[in-house]
């Protein structure tokens, strides 16, 4: 089945600096790619979906690449700041599957 | 944004008793999951249904876990009997049919199996 793997786990990252979180698969077929925000004791949300081969795109304060030639899925914190901290989970799914998800990568903003 | 409801937020429980986790998922939705997260640790898929039945189930989908949603009212994941190794968030998500796989949680369940 498919396997999901993120790095790194743990990101500390200064306020305004950007930060990389990044997630390789192994299905050649996955299709739907997902990134999602997690803060603590509270549910995930969607930050972004992406299905098309190596694309760029932007979100508020974020940019997510997918390069499915590589089989990698990457999300940029540009400028971070205090709300950012959070867990970041990587999502991946065929076209009516159930997500595999990444380990998470837990940020920390500090000044 | 829609919202996907989930009942109890916490419970407690003695090992060995049945608990019920309880999802209202988006209205108009067809598609329910629910997925467990241990404590700092990932998301894992436990299982799909549609349309009254299971379509796909993981490993961690024991014979003591069964779900349902009887005549349109909850979506419910019971556990009997519980074990300590149960001690979880569980999520509950949903999707509509053409949504791009797109799925939207609900704020967890948290078990805690004493």
């Amino acid at each position: 089945g498919e396997q999901v793997e993120q790095r790194p786990p743990h990101l500390s990252v200064r306020e305004g600096d950007s930060a990389v979180i990044t997630c390789t698969y192994t299905d050649p077929n996955s299709y739907y790619f997902f990134w999602y925000k997690q803060e603590p004791g509270a549910s995930l949300q969607l930050l972004m979906k992406v299905f098309s081969s190596t694309e760029i795109n932007e979100g508020q304060g974020f940019t997510v690449l997918l390069n499915k030639k590589d089989k990698r899925l990457s999300l940029n914190l540009t400028a971070a700041h205090p709300g950012d901290s959070a867990a970041y989970f990587c999502a991946v799914s065929g076209y009516a599957q159930g997500l595999t998800f990444g380990l998470g990568t837990r940020v920390s903003v500090f000044p | 944004g829609p919202k996907v409801l989930q009942i109890p937020s916490h419970q407690i429980i003695d090992m060995g008793q049945m608990v019920t986790l309880n999802c209202d998922p988006v209205s108009n939705h067809l598609y329910f999951y629910w997925y467990k997260q241990i404590l700092g640790q990932q998301m894992e898929f436990l299982v799909n249904f549609y349309n009254g039945k299971v379509m796909e189930k993981s490993k961690l989908f024991k014979d003591q876990f069964s779900v349902e949603r009887p005549d349109g009212s909850y979506f419910t994941l019971k556990i009997q009997p519980t074990a300590l190794e149960d001690s979880a968030v569980y999520f509950c998500a949903s999707r509509p049919t053409f949504s791009g796989n797109t799925l939207y949680f609900g704020e967890g369940s948290r078990l805690i199996v004493v």
